[in-house]
């Protein structure tokens, strides 16, 4: 693994199902981020973790959750799917908080029908 | 509230010069990040200014007024590789960054 990678690519999901998006970063970096992304709008924090161990709510959290039981991994899960929640999701990852670039993986793109 | 605004769309020619603006409103302040993005693709790191002036990297520099909550993005000798969305960022008090909904450059030959 060379960066930070996300799994699936794509997903086509259908409303009311579980789903969990990967996140695997290999950079060692304390700060992970997971972002929403939809036409006309800008990248929207979902949530962040600043450690491992720890988690935050960002700009919109409502539907997701999300864990950080070690440095490496950030999954983002969504408990029952919605339309709304069709987007492209990526992760990122930062050596820190304050002042650091994100670096981001490759992106999802979910539909959720 | 917390907001950043900048142009929606750009077109400049190849091997000309382009500015993109970026004004931002945030509760407290630690950065101004610029990230460009190509089609179908991650954003990627360009620049980061946390004090006032203007930062020089290649073809590219960023300016900082935090007096104005200003940035501009400039791009000299523009290259079709350069056709991209330009994502300006401020980074507020909790060290989160606020994005802009992204400036799309189309460049012509």
């Amino acid at each position: 693994i060379a960066g930070i990678t996300q799994a699936p690519t794509s997903q086509i999901l259908a409303a009311g199902r579980r789903m969990t998006l990967r996140c695997t970063q290999d950079m060692r970096h304390n700060a992970m981020y997971w972002y929403r992304q939809d036409l006309g709008l800008g990248l929207r924090l979902i949530h962040y973790s600043n450690t491992a161990g720890t988690t935050g709510k960002g700009e919109v959290p409502d539907g997701y959750s999300v864990s950080r039981a070690n440095t490496d991994d950030f999954p983002l899960t969504l408990a029952s799917a919605v339309p709304s929640q069709t987007s492209v999701y990526f992760c990122a990852s930062s050596p820190g908080t304050g002042g650091y670039e994100q670096y981001f993986g490759p992106g999802t793109r979910l539909t959720v029908t | 509230g917390q907001n950043i605004d900048q142009p929606t769309e750009m077109t400049a020619t190849e091997g000309a010069i382009v500015q993109i603006n970026c004004t931002y409103q945030t509760s407290g302040f630690n950065g101004l990040f610029w990230y460009q993005q190509h089609a179908g693709e991650a954003p990627t790191f360009l620049s980061y200014n946390v004090l006032d002036g203007l930062e020089e990297k290649g073809r590219f520099s960023s300016f900082l007024s935090r007096s104005k909550g200003y940035s501009y993005l400039l791009l000299k000798e523009l290259q079709m590789k350069d056709s991209a969305s330009y994502l300006c960022a401020a980074s507020d008090s909790n060290y989160q960054l606020i994005w802009g909904a992204g400036t799309k450059l189309i460049i012509k030959p």
